[in-house]
């Protein structure tokens, strides 16, 4: 149980483009979802917090006019980097945490986005 | 100061060493803690969350500390598959109600024959 999906897998992209991706929690209803963005041999970075039926709540530094995020059920977040640039490459991880669960995570498989 | 600050390693041990790993963190407020692993390129899988009481299961031992605000991970008669990267994670509660999980950057283990 618990399993996150992330789709699609791998995207490459040119720059100036829009890519969409999607973060679906199969087997549970999910509270709450987290964005994050993994530059190569370094920590996770929490981009955004997604909670379903309002507004993403942003960390610092992250702009929410280039990262959309709309969290429209309890199963399905979806990130959208809008105009692309190759400094965007990089690792997207979502994670999902479960109604009424613990504050146990659990991630999707990432999305490994490059923009040339 | 970090948040949350790991020794990034890498650990380069022997197979069946006995390897520890701290994390720190700095929010007393911080309420839950957990161990991931994440292999290359691949997502962060919970490993084991850690308790006041300490938890253990099989070689591997979590220990939290909170009145010096320190995790540990203790890893025993280490294998080959156990090289990964492992995360120390702490989630803490918001004014608003909300849980914000933090990341260490990770600390690298290399397990040699």
């Amino acid at each position: 149980g618990a399993v996150v999906s992330q789709h699609p897998s791998w995207v490459i992209c040119k720059s100036g483009t829009s890519v969409k991706i999607e973060c679906r929690s199969l087997d549970f209803q999910a509270t709450t979802m987290f964005w994050y963005r993994q530059f190569p041999k370094q920590s996770l970075m929490l981009m955004a917090t997604s909670n379903e039926g309002s507004k993403a709540t942003y960390e610092q530094g992250v702009e929410k006019d280039k990262f959309l995020i709309n969290h429209a059920s309890l199963t399905l977040s979806t990130l959208t980097v809008t105009s692309a640039h190759p400094e965007d490459s990089s690792f997207y991880i979502c994670s999902a945490r479960m109604v009424g669960g613990t504050n146990e995570q659990f991630f999707g498989p990432g999305t490994r986005l490059t923009v040339l | 100061r970090k948040e949350v600050e790991q020794d990034p390693g890498p650990f380069n041990v022997p197979e069946g060493a006995t390897v520890a790993f701290n994390c720190t963190y700095s929010n007393s407020a911080s309420q839950s803690f957990f161990w991931y692993r994440q292999d290359c390129r691949k997502e962060p899988k919970l490993l084991m969350s850690v308790y006041s009481s300490g938890n253990e299961d099989g070689r591997f031992t979590a220990q939290l500390n909170r009145a010096s605000q320190y995790i540990s991970l203790l890893i025993r008669d280490s294998k080959l598959s156990d090289s990964a990267t492992y995360l120390c994670v702490v989630t803490t509660r918001l004014p608003g109600g909300s849980y914000i999980p933090t990341f260490g950057r990770g600390t690298s283990l290399i397990v040699h024959p």
